[in-house]
């Protein structure tokens, strides 16, 4: 059981560069999040999803885009990559919200030269 | 705007030592808890979930407990061991929105041999 898969684990961007970042999960889970991690400012919820087909936003959207075209997948896009979107970014799912616990992929490390 | 704060930032203890980490939060009005560990480079791993109806929970040589109305949460870690090392975050979830939890920004634990 894989759990919650991102790809890529690593990735330099030069500023205005685009890319997708995939995160896949084999629960059958409905949620899914992205979270970004910054050194002083903990986890931000980025985007996140109830269902398939569905997105909604988070604390800090801007910049990004996102897309739950299957259950089981969730696409995290930088359209024009900026140096302050330099970050680890992480993705979760859950089977529902506030009843069962969330489960974390092991992160993605961008830099944004 | 709920914040969310962890106290102390570091702690470095013995091994055999028996630990309280902190967490509190300024919004009472939560769906649930949940504390969290990450090692080094890696992804967050759920610990404990903690409902608002529920005083604390258990796993092992943890025990979590809430006190939602004075907006606190603490992990008591016993016996504690040099696996124990990482970074502890807790994690409450607002009562209105689905999966927008707020993290704090983490305690991280070494424990000496």
């Amino acid at each position: 059981n894989a759990g919650v898969t991102q790809t890529p684990k690593f990735r330099v961007l030069k500023t205005g560069q685009s890319m997708t970042l995939l995160c896949a999960q084999d629960m059958n889970h409905e949620y899914m999040y992205w979270y970004r991690q910054d050194p002083g400012m903990g986890l931000r919820l980025i985007h996140y999803s109830v269902g398939e087909g569905t997105t909604a936003k988070g604390e800090v959207p801007d910049g990004y885009n996102v897309s739950r075209l299957k259950k089981q997948n969730f696409l995290l896009g930088l359209e024009s990559a900026a140096p302050s979107q330099t970050s680890v970014y992480f993705c979760a799912s859950s089977w529902w919200t506030g009843t069962t616990e969330a489960f974390f992929g092991q992160g993605t490390r961008l830099t944004v030269v | 705007k709920q914040e969310v704060t962890q106290i102390p930032a570091a702690l470095s203890v013995p091994e055999g030592e028996n630990l309280v980490l902190n967490c509190s939060f300024t919004d009472s009005a939560i769906y649930n808890l949940q504390w969290f560990r990450q090692d080094p480079g890696k992804g967050l791993t759920s610990l404990l979930l903690i409902q608002s109806s529920q005083r604390e929970q258990t796993s092992g040589r943890l025990n979590a407990s809430l006190d939602k109305s004075s907006g606190r949460s603490t992990l008591y870690i016993a016996a504690s061991q040099p696996g124990d090392s990482a970074t502890y975050l807790c994690a409450v979830e607002r009562d209105t929105n689905a999966g927008k939890s707020t993290f704090g920004d983490g305690t991280t634990l070494t424990v000496k041999p």
